[in-house]
C-alpha cells in the first residue's frame, strides 16, 4: 500500500516566521493527498488537501502543492502565528478507491510570541 | 448530528477489564474508521467498514480487539482484557462513499487502563 513521510517535530517558531513541514509519499497512481491538523484539546481536522498532480491545496495561509516528480506535498505558510501551535499530519490513502487514510506520524508546531 | 461522534470521551479502566467505545458517524457517510493515537506513534489503523462488506481488520493488534458496525451506523470498538499498552486515544472517522476523499473524524475516547 501508499505510505507517507514526514519530518518529524518537534518545530518551535518565533510568531511571523516562515513555516516549512516536508512531507514525501510512496504510492501506486496519483492519491489524493491530505493535510490534517490537531489543536490542543481537539480532534483531527482537514486542513487543505490536493486531488491531482500540481493542485496546490491552501487554507488559513497554509499552502501545499502536489509535486509528482518529487513525489512530495510539503506545508508552508509564510506567517506563522501562535494560534497555529498544534500538530500536523500528512496523509494519502492507503490504497486505490475509499480506503483507509495512511498517516505520517505528525509534527508539533510551537509558535511562540 | 453534524459531525463524527464518540463516546465516552475519557475511560479509566482496569487491567484485565473489557471496554466498549462507540462511534456514530456522520449520517449517510458509507465508511468507517477506527484509529489508534499513542504518544509518539502517530496514528494506527485498526479496523475499516465499507457498507455490507466484510471489514478490513488488518489492523487489529491482537484478537482481544473486535469491532462491529450495526445497520451500516453505528460501531462499537470492544477491547477484552484490557492491557496498560492498550492505553491511548481511539479515533472514529467516517467518510461518504466517493473514493479518495478525507475522512471526518470524532474527538476521540482517550483510554487509560490502570
Amino acid at each position: 500500500g501508499n505510505s507517507v513521510t514526514q519530518m518529524e517535530g518537534p518545530v518551535t517558531l518565533s510568531e511571523e516566521a516562515f513555516l516549512t513541514i516536508n512531507c514525501t509519499y510512496t504510492a501506486t497512481g496519483y492519491p489524493s493527498l491530505f493535510w490534517y491538523v490537531q489543536y490542543p484539546g481537539e480532534g483531527l481536522q482537514l486542513l487543505l488537501k490536493a486531488t491531482k498532480a500540481d493542485d496546490k491545496g491552501s487554507n488559513k495561509g497554509f499552502e501545499a502543492t502536489y509535486r509528482k516528480e518529487t513525489t512530495s506535498f510539503h506545508l508552508e505558510k509564510g506567517s506563522v502565528q501562535v494560534s497555529d501551535s498544534a500538530v500536523y499530519f500528512c496523509a494519502l490513502p492507503l490504497n486505490s478507491g475509499n480506503t483507509p487514510l495512511v498517516f505520517g506520524k505528525g509534527t508539533r508546531l510551537s509558535v511562540i510570541a | 448530528g453534524a459531525g463524527v461522534s464518540q463516546s465516552p470521551s475519557n475511560k479509566v479502566t482496569e487491567k484485565g477489564k473489557d471496554v466498549e467505545l462507540r462511534c456514530d458517524p456522520i449520517s449517510g457517510h458509507t465508511a468507517l474508521y477506527w484509529y489508534r493515537q499513542s504518544l509518539g506513534q502517530g496514528l494506527e489503523f485498526l479496523i475499516y467498514f465499507q457498507g455490507n462488506s466484510a471489514p478490513d481488520k488488518s489492523g487489529l493488534p491482537s484478537d482481544r480487539f473486535s469491532a462491529e458496525r450495526t445497520g451500516g451506523s453505528v460501531s462499537t470498538l470492544t477491547i477484552q482484557r484490557t492491557q496498560q499498552e492498550d492505553s491511548a486515544v481511539y479515533l472514529c472517522a467516517s467518510s461518504p462513499d466517493r473514493g479518495n476523499t478525507e475522512a471526518f473524524f470524532g474527538q476521540g475516547t482517550r483510554l487509560t487502563v490502570v
